[in-house]
C-alpha cells in the first residue's frame, strides 16, 4: 500500500496568484519527483531529489519551484500562477536503487 | 539520451482477447522497467516491477518480460475485461551518473476494451 498523499486533489486559481501544492510520503524514501501531465499526453519530469537540501531540475523546464527540508515533505511553488500552468502535477517516491516507485493521486490545477 | 517508446498508442480489443503492450528503451543503464496503469485523470497505479537481472515478472493476469540488451519489454494482460480499460504506462529507472534513480516514461498505450 502506497503511502503518498497529494494536497489538494483539484485547485482553481486566478492569475498572477502564489500557490504550493504539498506532497508527502511516509515511506522513508529518499526520492522525490514532480512530473506534470497534460490532457492526454505524456508525463514530464519539472523536479528531483535525491534526498534532503538536495534538489534538481528535470528534463522538462518549469516556472515552479520546491524545496525538500524534510524527507517525507516535497512542495511545490508556483510564485504567479499562470493558465499556461494548467494541468495535472504528479508526485512520486522512491528508495534508491531498484526500488519500486509510487505515486500520488494528483494535484489538477486550473489557472483562469 | 534515454528514450523510451510505447506502441501502439492505441489499442481496443472485445473482452476476452489478450492485450500485448510494448515498450522500447534506448540506453539499457536501467535499475529497472514498472509497468503502471492510469485512469482519466488519476494517478498512477504500479502493476508490475522488473528488476534489471530479471527476464520476467507475473501479477495474476499479467506477465511482463525484459530484454535489457535489446531495450525491450512486455506486457501481456491475459482475457482481457472492460476493467482493464485505462492507459498502460511505462517507466525505467535510470542508473547513468547524470540521470541515477530518474524515472522516464513511454507515451503510454491507451487500451479500450469493448464488452
Amino acid at each position: 500500500e502506497a503511502d503518498i498523499y497529494q494536497t489538494p486533489r483539484y485547485l482553481v486559481i486566478g492569475t498572477g496568484k502564489k500557490i504550493t501544492l504539498e506532497c508527502s510520503q511516509t515511506m522513508g524514501h529518499d526520492k522525490m519527483y514532480w512530473y506534470q501531465q497534460d490532457p492526454g499526453m505524456e508525463l514530464h519530469l519539472i523536479h528531483y531529489s535525491y534526498g534532503v537540501n538536495s534538489t534538481e531540475k528535470g528534463d522538462l523546464s518549469s516556472e515552479s519551484t520546491v524545496s525538500r527540508i524534510r524527507t517525507e515533505h516535497f512542495p511545490l511553488t508556483l510564485e504567479s500562477a499562470r493558465p499556461s500552468h494548467t494541468s495535472q502535477y504528479l508526485c512520486a517516491s522512491s528508495r534508491g536503487g531498484e526500488a519500486e516507485a509510487f505515486f500520488g493521486q494528483g494535484t489538477r490545477l486550473t489557472v483562469v | 539520451k534515454q528514450e523510451v517508446t510505447q506502441i501502439p498508442a492505441a489499442l481496443s480489443v472485445p473482452e476476452g482477447e489478450n492485450l500485448v503492450l510494448n515498450c522500447s528503451f534506448t540506453d539499457s543503464a536501467i535499475y529497472n522497467l514498472q509497468w503502471f496503469r492510469q485512469d482519466p485523470g488519476k494517478g498512477l497505479t504500479s502493476l508490475l516491477l522488473i528488476q534489471s537481472s530479471q527476464r520476467e515478472q507475473t501479477s495474476g493476469r499479467l506477465n511482463a518480460s525484459l530484454d535489457k540488451s535489446s531495450g525491450r519489454s512486455t506486457l501481456y494482460i491475459a482475457a482481457s475485461q472492460p476493467g482493464d480499460s485505462a492507459t498502460y504506462l511505462c517507466a525505467v529507472k535510470r542508473r547513468t551518473t547524470d540521470s541515477w534513480g530518474k524515472l522516464q516514461f513511454g507515451a503510454g498505450t491507451q487500451v479500450v476494451v469493448t464488452p
